[in-house]
């Protein structure tokens, strides 16, 4: 029944670990996005793709990569961790027509030692 | 370039009070969406309601209701008889039409309501 949902809920690693977290909508819809949630709660937008097609890519390290395998499916993978990439990320999907609702999966909390 | 303002960080209430949350924004699309979402303490972002910009009509649902003001760009919300289970953080979102879905959330401001 969920419909965004993410794996791992929680992530503990150490500086310089490889780590990726999954994303998996199942509304059908065409466009998936990637969110950061800093310690403030400040939410910044990522990444967002639309049918398997990167569209959005804001300022963010090359050490973030965004796959998508199919529409239904949006992981995020990141090397060389750091300190500073600590924070609950999101995923996130709508459809892409002008309703442009965004309906949020429950997070991943990413704690880098 | 789009931009969310919510100026208040944090407010406390006592349950049963009524509460408005500010939201102000900018925009040069012409056609937009203002969106309100809620994260309880429980973490998960949760879709409150979506407004175009053509239509100005306040809505209220329940204990909560939404006032549009193109003229002063402000998208508020008031919750009415508040309760313990309305503390949160909440915040507004405004996604333009000519930026591919790109959304921009405000700061948030997190809501206390004591019993």
């Amino acid at each position: 029944d969920t419909a965004v949902s993410q794996t791992p809920k929680y992530l503990v690693t150490q500086m310089g670990n490889d780590k990726s977290i999954k994303c998996e909508q199942n509304l059908g819809h065409d466009t998936m996005y990637w969110y950061k949630q800093d310690s403030k709660k400040f939410l910044k937008i990522m990444f967002s793709y639309n049918n398997k097609e990167l569209i959005i890519n804001e300022t963010v390290p090359n050490r973030f990569s965004p796959k998508s395998p199919d529409k239904a499916h949006l992981n995020l993978h990141i090397n060389s961790l750091e300190l500073g990439d600590s924070a609950v990320y999101f995923c996130a999907s709508s459809p892409w027509d002008s309703l442009k609702t965004q309906y949020f999966g429950p997070g991943t909390r990413l704690l880098v030692l | 370039a789009q931009k969310v303002t919510q100026a208040q960080t944090e407010i406390s209430v006592v349950e049963k009070e009524d509460v408005t949350l500010d939201c102000v924004y900018e925009t040069r699309d012409t056609t937009y969406y203002l969106f309100w979402y809620k994260q309880p303490p429980s973490g998960e972002l949760v879709f409150l309601i979506r407004r175009n910009s053509f239509d100005e009509q306040n809505e209220i649902s329940g204990r909560y209701s939404w006032n549009f003001q193109k003229s002063t760009s402000s998208f508020n919300f008031t919750i009415t008889a508040s309760q313990v289970v309305d503390s949160a953080v909440y915040f507004c979102a405004l996604s333009g039409t000519l930026n591919n879905n790109d959304m921009r959330f405000g700061a948030g401001t997190r809501l206390t309501v004591k019993p």
